[in-house]
């Protein structure tokens, strides 16, 4: 089965500083990558998502890259600020009715 | 928009004891996911549905079953309760094919279910 690693689990940057996290995945038929938010408490939120057929996708302040080739992903968030503060998972699957499978996630900090 | 719509919020049931988790999925979403996350833990797979057949099964323990009604809404039963049995619960839910041509899988709030 797949399996998707994410690194770092833990990070730390300064409000305004940008965030990068990265994940890699196992298994070639996976062509389905969402990232989601998980604040304290609550369900994982999609906060973007991104398909084999696209090496990379912004939606403001968030961008997604993948590198099929190497099979990792990453995520990057520019001008971070406090509210961006929450747990980020990164995903894989084969996309239709398929299942993702989660990375082990990575818990933000930003400090004002 | 509707989300998904999860209940209870939260559960206390003693060891084996039995427990129901309901799922209400987004209007006209026909595929609903089942996931387990422990403290600390990742979202674990557990089981799928699509148009109320079993779709995918993960790691999900036998004692524990699940259906799809047909309206779409899904119930996980858990019976003999364990302590490690303490989690929270997400649904998830895709849309139809055929009206937006995406999988995107949308999860609800979760039940936070303890069992002592």
């Amino acid at each position: 089965g797949e399996n998707v690693e994410q690194h770092p689990s833990t990070l730390s940057v300064q409000e305004g500083d940008s965030a990068v996290i990265k994940c890699t995945y196992s298994d070639s038929a996976s062509n389905y990558f969402p990232w989601y938010k998980q604040e304290l408490g609550k369900g994982p939120q999609l906060i973007i998502d991104i398909r084999s057929n696209v090496g990379e996708k912004k939606d403001q302040r968030i961008a997604v890259t993948l590198n099929k080739t190497a099979k990792h992903f990453s995520l990057h968030i520019t001008e971070t600020q406090p509210e961006d503060s929450a747990v980020y998972f990164c995903a894989a699957g084969a996309g239709g009715y398929q299942k993702v499978t989660f990375g082990t996630g990575t818990k933000l900090q930003v400090i004002p | 928009a509707a989300g998904v719509i999860q209940s209870p919020r939260h559960l206390i049931k003693e060891k084996r004891e039995t427990a129901t988790l309901k799922c209400y999925p987004i209007p006209r979403h026909d595929t609903v996911y089942w996931y387990q996350q422990g403290p600390g833990q990742d979202p674990q797979f557990l089981i799928s549905f699509y148009e109320k057949m079993q779709s995918d099964k993960g790691s999900i323990p036998d004692r524990f079953s699940a259906q799809q009604f047909s309206d779409y809404h899904s119930e996980l039963n858990m019976s003999s309760l364990e302590l490690g049995d303490s989690a929270l619960y997400f649904c998830a839910s895709t849309t139809r094919p055929w009206a937006d041509r995406t999988d995107t899988q949308y999860f609800g709030p979760g039940t936070r279910l303890t069992v002592l």
